[in-house]
């Protein structure tokens, strides 16, 4: 079966200090892969998505990257954060097509 | 902009009622989904439609897709306190998009008992 980890679940970083959050997915291979943001009870927000290694598409400017070295992992980065890079950041995957997406556990970002 | 409008953004009711939420695009769907997330995690898939003037039901819920594939509705029967929740739709490979995924800003839901 397929499964998603990503981690840390939660993370408390200094204005200014570099992030990296990492997605792996088992049992499936070249699956689309997901990054969003969550602001508090709302919507997500689509940040990047990628349907093979190497392939990013970047749906709002910011202070945020990302890469995918390998077919099952996605990496979101920031170089220097932002107050307001604060939130709750979702990873999912799904296969080609109109599929589910499965989404891992999160990732809680307080920037101070 | 906001490419998928989802309304009400809040709702807030007594168990037994019935309740309907919506969701529309100013552009066609390639099929639609239903996501419900509970807090602190991550949303899971309810139903996926496809063809318009669809309907699916799923229990108490049931799901219609627009005939021209622009809006789509969930109606919950007899809610009860366990169907509280973000309730999000998703439209896959939006705008013909190859991958991409794109969620509405969820309505909330609670239901008091």
């Amino acid at each position: 079966s397929q499964t998603i980890h990503q981690w840390p679940a939660t993370l408390v970083q200094p204005v200014g200090s570099p992030l990296s959050l990492e997605c792996t997915v088992e049992g499936t291979s070249n699956p689309n892969l997901y990054w969003y943001r969550q602001a508090a009870g709302r919507g997500l927000q689509l940040l990047f998505y990628s349907v093979g290694i190497g392939q990013i598409s970047s749906e709002v400017p910011q202070n945020l990257s990302a890469s995918r070295p390998q077919d099952r992992q996605f990496i979101l980065s920031s170089k220097k954060l932002l107050l307001s890079d604060s939130g709750f950041y979702l990873c999912a995957w799904r296969g080609k097509g109109n599929t589910e997406a499965f989404f891992g556990q999160g990732t809680r970002l307080t920037v101070v | 902009t906001q490419l998928l409008e989802q309304s009400p953004q809040f709702l807030s009711i007594q168990e037994g009622e019935n309740l309907t939420v919506y969701c529309n695009s100013s552009s066609v769907f390639s099929s639609l989904q239903w996501y419900r997330q509970e807090p602190g995690e991550g949303p899971v898939l309810l139903v996926t439609v496809v063809t318009g003037g669809e309907v699916k039901k799923l229990k108490r819920l049931t799901f219609q897709f627009g005939d021209a594939r622009k809006d789509s509705s969930l109606h919950i029967t007899a809610a009860q306190p366990g169907d509280t929740g973000l309730y999000l739709c998703a439209s896959p490979n939006y705008g013909g998009s190859q991958g991409n995924l794109i969620f509405g800003k969820g309505t909330k839901l609670s239901v008091k008992p």
